[in-house]
């Protein structure tokens, strides 16, 4: 059963919008969450992350908002960058030494 | 700095066949995972190391063996290929327990392996 979900498998947003991506988990044992976002031929690389006792973090264009109550988390995007066409994977984390749990991916696609 | 460095790249095994993928990391990082990536999957965790000679299975270890000698490298091995192993393998490393202020997982570039 998967922990992590990203419904939407592919994202088409134009250069200088707003891009949204979503995320969904179950498992509540889950208290830290990451954005990963990966190139083709490359392996993914850290983009954001938001502690369980936080609702918000920010790193420049990047802005993830946790709402642990629906256990939904999303990243935002803003603007919208060429160079940002890439897959972008949440994961999440329970503390333990075992890892993260990915989702399936969101690929999302710049516009110009 | 080469971070996470993982061999081969890209392989094609026949059924049956053995092979180890090398993964190394020059980071001094106590944590150490072997991930698959499906086609239209998110990563899955087949091993993970906690330090040199400690290892434990994650969600899809079957067909699968890790060796931890040193800090450095944490080799995946493959014995009796089959068709369900044709993946791309990432190797990881991060110096905490994964999330966290120092649990930032650093991934190699992965390896495609292709069983016919």
């Amino acid at each position: 059963d998967q922990q992590v979900k990203q419904n939407s498998p592919s994202l088409s947003v134009q250069e200088g919008r707003i891009s949204i991506l979503n995320c969904d988990y179950t498992n509540s044992m889950f208290d830290y969450f990451l954005w990963y976002k990966k190139y083709p031929a490359e392996g993914p690389t850290f983009l954001i992350s938001i502690s369980s006792i936080k609702d918000k973090n920010e790193d420049g264009r990047f802005t993830v908002f946790l709402n642990k109550s629906a256990k939904h988390l999303s990243l935002h995007i803003v603007p919208s960058q060429p160079g940002d066409s890439a897959v972008y994977f949440c994961a999440a984390s329970r503390g333990g030494a075992d890892g993260l749990t990915f989702g399936k991916g969101t690929h999302l696609i710049i516009q110009p | 700095n080469a971070g996470v460095t993982q061999t081969p790249k890209f392989r094609i095994l026949k059924i049956g066949q053995s092979m180890t993928l090398q993964c190394a990391q020059d980071m001094n990082h106590n944590y150490m995972y072997w991930y698959r990536q499906d086609p239209g999957m998110g990563l899955k965790l087949i091993y993970y190391s906690v330090g040199a000679g400690i290892t434990d299975k994650g969600e899809v270890p079957n067909g699968y063996n890790v060796s931890r000698s040193t800090t450095e490298d944490f080799p995946l091995r493959l014995e009796l290929a089959a068709p369900s192993q044709t993946s791309v393998y990432f190797c990881a490393s991060s110096y905490g327990v994964a999330g966290g202020d120092t649990g930032e997982l650093f991934f190699g570039e992965g390896s495609r392996l292709t069983v016919l």
